[in-house]
């Protein structure tokens, strides 16, 4: 099986702006998380969604969403890009209906100038 | 919620020693916890769960321990090898939601 796969690897941007990320999950995969990562906060949980529906949110402002289509595929969407959203950006996948082992992807080195 | 601690610290061990990694947890204890390897620039890979009935769990020369009384996960890597170099992370579950350690870098010298 592919594993799970991200786009871009690597992308700057500059404040203000707005990114979105893409994600996709292993085929047959239902539920696809994020995850923000930085040196000083770690693997931070950022959404959970489930069959197009999210299922748990993380304590990140508004500006962060995502959402999910019925192939499983989930974009995640930052707006008004601040300096401090600079960071790996994880997406993980499971089957779906219990969340054990997670196999993530490779993340999008996302750099705000 | 839940809060999940490593030690931040590196540990730096000779190759062919046992590395220890702990991962301390706050609040309910869960039930199960996962730890995960992650090298550079990379997502982190899934390693081993245990469950919080289990005492100890292995697989190859990685060998897992809970003790809820502790309320603390040991992670053991037996005959280490300078390719066991990596940052290790430690993680549980609660209503759909992971927490994460922070992870502990681990560098083995040949």
């Amino acid at each position: 099986k592919a594993g799970v796969t991200q786009t871009p690897r690597y992308l700057i941007k500059t404040r203000g702006q707005q990114v979105t990320l893409s994600c996709s999950p292993i085929s047959g995969h239902r539920s696809v998380s994020w995850y923000q990562q930085t040196p000083g906060q770690g693997l931070q949980f950022l959404f959970e969604y489930f069959s197009e529906t999210q299922r748990n949110k993380g304590n990140f402002p508004g500006r962060f969403s995502g959402r999910q289509f019925s192939n499983s595929r989930s974009e995640m969407n930052v707006s008004t890009l601040e300096l401090g959203d600079s960071a790996l950006y994880l997406c993980a996948s499971t089957p779906g209906l219990q969340l054990y082992e997670q196999f993530f992807g490779p993340g999008t080195r996302l750099t705000v100038l | 919620s839940q809060k999940i601690e490593q030690n931040s610290e590196a540990l730096n061990i000779q190759e062919g020693k046992t590395a220890t990694l702990t991962c301390n947890y706050t609040n309910y204890s869960p039930a199960y916890l996962q730890w995960y390897r992650q090298d550079p620039g990379r997502g982190p890979v899934f390693l081993l769960l245990i469950r919080e009935n289990e005492k100890e769990k292995r697989k190859e020369r990685l060998k897992v321990t809970f003790d809820t009384t502790l309320k603390q996960s040991l992670f053991h890597i037996t005959a280490s090898q300078p390719a066991d170099s990596a940052t290790y992370l430690c993680a549980t579950h609660n209503f759909n939601k992971f927490y994460f350690g922070s992870g502990t870098k681990l560098n083995v010298k040949p």
